[in-house]
């Protein structure tokens, strides 16, 4: 099965920071990667497919990129209302796996 | 796109359960669909899938006591959940092919 590693778990950060959260994958899923954002109480909702591209109607603050088995989400100018849980999948091979998860919360 | 699942509950360990994902808004039979689940304070642990044509995958862990299945007729898409365990209390998500579209989920606790 392949591995996602999602770091790190937490991440304190203050409105208006760049913050970056990376999955890194055992094995090569090319581009095969969406980041999803978790509310308390809330399904998951796409933020990043294909490892570099905006879902629909999320805010371009948000960015995805991939360095070779790494794969990043970063947030621009953190607002408020990005507080969440946030998670990588891989959907290359079956099973497929999300990453841990990255709480982000304000410092 | 809507998807409603129902049919979650309290169950004891070694019984069944039957989850229902209701969709509309969408030509169901032409999309894959997936089952997700997420335990109590947990992440998300992915179940299983079954595409258009009704070919299934499983995780290993439900493997052999879980079977995803589909009525096109009804738009639904159903989980048989077998021989429960208390590891596999938590929230079942619905959620369509590309994960673009999730339902609400329903909450299985598996407890004597």
């Amino acid at each position: 099965d392949i591995q996602m590693t999602q770091s790190p778990s937490s991440l304190p950060a203050s409105l208006g920071d760049r913050v970056t959260i990376t999955c890194r994958a055992s094995q090569d899923i090319g581009n095969y990667l969406r980041w999803f954002q978790q509310k308390p109480g809330k399904s998951p909702r796409l933020m990043i497919y294909g490892a570099t591209n905006l879902a629909a109607g999320v805010p371009s603050r948000f960015s995805g990129s991939r360095s070779g088995s790494d794969y990043s989400l970063t947030i621009n100018s953190l607002e408020s209302e990005d507080m969440a849980i946030y998670y990588c999948l891989q959907h290359n091979e079956y099973p497929l796996t999300f990453g841990s998860g990255t709480k982000l919360e304000i410092k | 796109v809507q998807l409603v699942e129902s049919g979650g509950g309290l169950v004891q360990p070694g019984k069944s359960l039957k989850l229902s994902c209701s969709a509309s808004g969408f030509t169901f039979s032409s999309y894959g669909m997936h089952w997700i689940r997420q335990a109590p304070g947990k992440g998300l642990d992915w179940v299983a899938y079954i595409s258009s044509s009704s070919g299934t995958v499983y995780a290993d862990a439900v493997k052999g006591r879980f079977t995803i299945s589909r009525d096109n007729a009804k738009n639904t898409l159903y989980l048989q959940l077998n021989s429960l365990k208390s590891e596999d209390t938590a929230i079942y998500y619905c959620a369509r092919g590309w994960f673009a579209y999730w339902g609400q989920g329903t909450l299985v606790t598996v407890s004597s």
